[in-house]
């Protein structure tokens, strides 16, 4: 079964930073997600990719294959980009998911 | 747009009760998922299905069961709720031709007392 950690666990920024969330997974996979995940439950895809970057607004998702590694960046943070950030790897139709990283930007 | 729905945003049962979670997706996805979300666990897989009834165990089965009986339905059933059982549950469908990408429900916060 694939190991997926993220990092970091916690992360507080200041509105405008730019903000890194890292992602390694243990096992060759067929794609990654980015999920977003706002208090009150609802959980959201960002992307999914299995090679090379995607953009989506100010936020952009990279993936290293060889590497097993995958960031999720966020430029110009705002407030509303409060949230948790979950990395999941897809395998045979399935997800393994990491355990999130909480994300607060301040004002 | 793929949308995912469940029946409660918050269910609150007694221990013993018998609990049903539905969850519908109107985009003729193949692939359904019920998930709980516990502090600490993150996302585990309780149950899935690849076709209309069927059914495959995942990481964590004991004290649930599902049932899908048309395509766009996947029920979840604690057959005698528990207190450890209060958490939230999180449906999700994919297909083949979305690249297996999973879409998620809101979620039910269901609290056993």
């Amino acid at each position: 079964k694939n190991e997926v950690e993220q990092s970091p666990q916690n992360l507080t920024a200041q509105e405008g930073e730019f903000i890194t969330i890292n992602c390694s997974y243990s096992v060759g996979i067929s794609a990654l997600h980015w999920l977003q995940q706002h208090p009150g439950g609802g959980i959201v895809s960002l992307f999914m990719l299995s090679s090379g970057k995607k953009k989506h607004g100010r936020l952009i998702a990279t993936i290293n294959i060889q590497e097993k590694h995958s960031s999720l960046h966020i430029t110009a943070s705002h407030p509303r980009d409060s949230a948790v950030y979950i990395c999941a790897v897809l395998d045979a139709r399935q997800l393994t998911f990491g355990s999130g990283t909480q994300l607060t930007v301040l004002p | 747009d793929v949308k995912v729905t469940q029946s409660s945003r918050y269910l609150v049962k007694r221990t013993g009760e018998k609990v049903f979670l539905e969850c519908v997706q109107d985009m003729d996805h193949e692939n359904m998922f019920w998930y709980r979300q516990d502090p600490g666990l993150g996302l585990r897989l309780i149950y899935f299905s690849y076709d209309v009834k069927m059914k495959e165990k995942g990481d964590i089965p004991e004290g649930y069961s599902v049932s899908r009986e048309k395509k766009e339905r996947f029920s979840l059933i604690l057959e005698s709720a528990s207190t450890n059982q209060t958490s939230m549950y999180l449906c999700a469908s994919s297909s083949p031709t979305s690249g297996f990408e999973q879409f998620f429900g809101p979620g039910t916060r269901l609290t056993v007392l």
